[in-house]
């Protein structure tokens, strides 16, 4: 079946734009997590989403980072005033469900590499 | 706090012999414990876990990871390596749908 999709896998924008950053779970998949992955470094955590909610948004670097699930699906990460520090690969994960001390494999997408110039 | 240290960013070894990444991790909590494969341009992929039943895990192609509590660690092994095996490999320790990251260890294999 299907994976985890996310879309696009590059983007180059320039310093100051706004970026939207897609992702489309596994179907049925009821939990969905971002993370933002550095040169070098392992995933980092951003949100995580229980159904249309953000159950988790800790990770977030800063108000420039919003990201929404209107209908429970497919969600977006989306970027204001881009900076080059924000430059990383983006990687979407999504999981059937999670309890707060149950463990759930999470399956990754490919990522979205931005690139801010 | 969780932490996770991967004690080797990159490890070299020939095609056909052990291979051996090191973590160690740090939890106040039973843990669970993860190791995570990266190819190159491909998506993470779960190799094994650990979630407090056997101490010894056998996971995907070949790998298996040992969880010592004593020592806090839960490294990887692989009694032979293959060219296939060249990847980014990642050690998680989670608390529910938290996923606390090491480093990474890239493994080279020489032919």
């Amino acid at each position: 079946g299907a994976g985890v999709s996310q879309t696009p896998s590059n983007k180059v924008t320039e310093k100051g734009k706004y970026v939207e950053l897609r992702c489309d779970p596994i179907s049925g998949h009821t939990a969905l997590y971002w993370y933002r992955q550095s040169l070098g470094q392992g995933p980092e955590f951003l949100i995580y989403f229980q159904g249309t909610g953000a159950a988790d948004d800790s990770g977030l670097p800063n108000d420039r980072f919003f990201a929404v699930r209107p209908e429970g699906s497919v969600s977006t990460l989306k970027i204001q005033r881009t900076e080059r520090g924000d430059s990383a690969v983006y990687l979407c994960a999504s999981s059937p469900h999670v309890g707060l001390r149950t463990f759930n494999e999470q399956f990754f997408g490919p990522g979205t590499r931005l690139t801010v110039l | 706090a969780q932490s996770v240290t991967q004690l080797d960013s990159h490890v070299s070894v020939s095609e056909g012999t052990p291979v051996l990444l090191r973590c160690n991790y740090s939890s106040s909590y039973s843990p669970s414990l993860f190791w995570y494969v990266q190819h190159p341009n491909k998506g993470l992929q779960l190799l094994l876990k650990y979630t407090s039943a056997a101490t010894l895990v056998k996971g995907i192609n070949g790998f298996e990871a040992e969880f010592k509590k004593s020592e806090t660690s839960f490294h990887l092994t692989k009694p032979s390596a293959h060219m296939s095996d060249a990847a980014e490999y990642f050690c998680v320790v989670s608390e529910g749908y938290q996923l606390i990251w090491g480093a990474g260890t890239k493994l080279i294999i020489k032919p």
